[in-house]
């Protein structure tokens, strides 16, 4: 069964601080996709990334970073310098792969960032 | 449209009323899913369409839940009977090539 773990559920820190987002799983496929959304406290739930699972290039895009360890079957998210308006809800999730598409998300309990003035 | 959109927004109904949920995905995303969000959890899967077609229901609670997608675009789901503990967030997704999901604002549906 697939299982995603993030074992941080809440995170406080101070604006320009680099904080890491947590994130383990647990899957017996070989192929598969790993994502990150974000769900501010207006609730609606954004896409950041995918990875799928021969991708184990880190990648960065602005702020964000994402380390990806298939050895330790960990997907962590850095937040580089936070800002007030980092402060969200993050929720880390995981996909099979079927068909060349995927069908359900399982997604961890998330992470309440909160970056403070 | 530019975005997945759901309605209504907010819900509230009494236990033993039967409630349905719109979802009106990105219009070219042909897979459609509906997850139900518990305060303070994570989405967790109910079902899904490829066009009109179902392929997984596993994730539905109890036959009070259904859904539908009758011409592959616009879909429902319905409550039958609603419990207090339904309440939770809908969220519809859509997906153009079955892999990255897009969610739509959620339904939050408070069953008193």
């Amino acid at each position: 069964a697939q299982k995603v773990t993030q074992a941080q559920t809440e995170i406080s820190v101070v604006e320009k601080e680099d904080v890491t987002l947590d994130c383990v799983y647990e899957t017996r496929d070989t192929t598969y996709y790993l994502f990150w959304y974000k769900q501010p406290p207006s609730g609606e739930l954004v896409f950041l990334i995918r990875r799928n699972s021969f991708d184990e290039q880190n990648e960065i895009s602005g702020r964000y970073s994402w380390n990806f360890q298939k050895s330790t079957s960990s997907f962590n998210f850095t937040i580089t310098a936070s800002q007030v308006v980092d402060s969200a809800v993050y929720f880390c999730a995981l996909s099979e792969e079927k068909g060349g598409g995927s069908e359900k998300l399982v997604f961890g309990k998330g992470t309440k960032l909160t970056v403070n003035p | 449209g530019a975005g997945v959109s759901q309605s209504p927004r907010y819900k509230v109904t009494k236990r033993g009323q039967d409630v349905t949920l719109r979802c009106d995905p990105i219009s070219s995303h042909a897979t459609l899913y509906w997850y139900q969000q518990a305060l303070g959890q994570g989405p967790e899967f109910l079902t899904y369409f490829n066009y009109e077609a179902q392929p997984d229901k596993s994730g539905l609670p109890s036959d009070r839940f259904s859904a539908e997608r009758p011409e592959g675009s616009i879909s429902t789901l319905t409550i039958q009977r609603t419990e207090q503990r339904d309440s939770a967030m809908y969220r519809c997704a859509s997906s153009q090539n079955s892999v990255t999901q897009y969610f739509g604002p959620g339904t939050r549906l408070l069953v008193l």
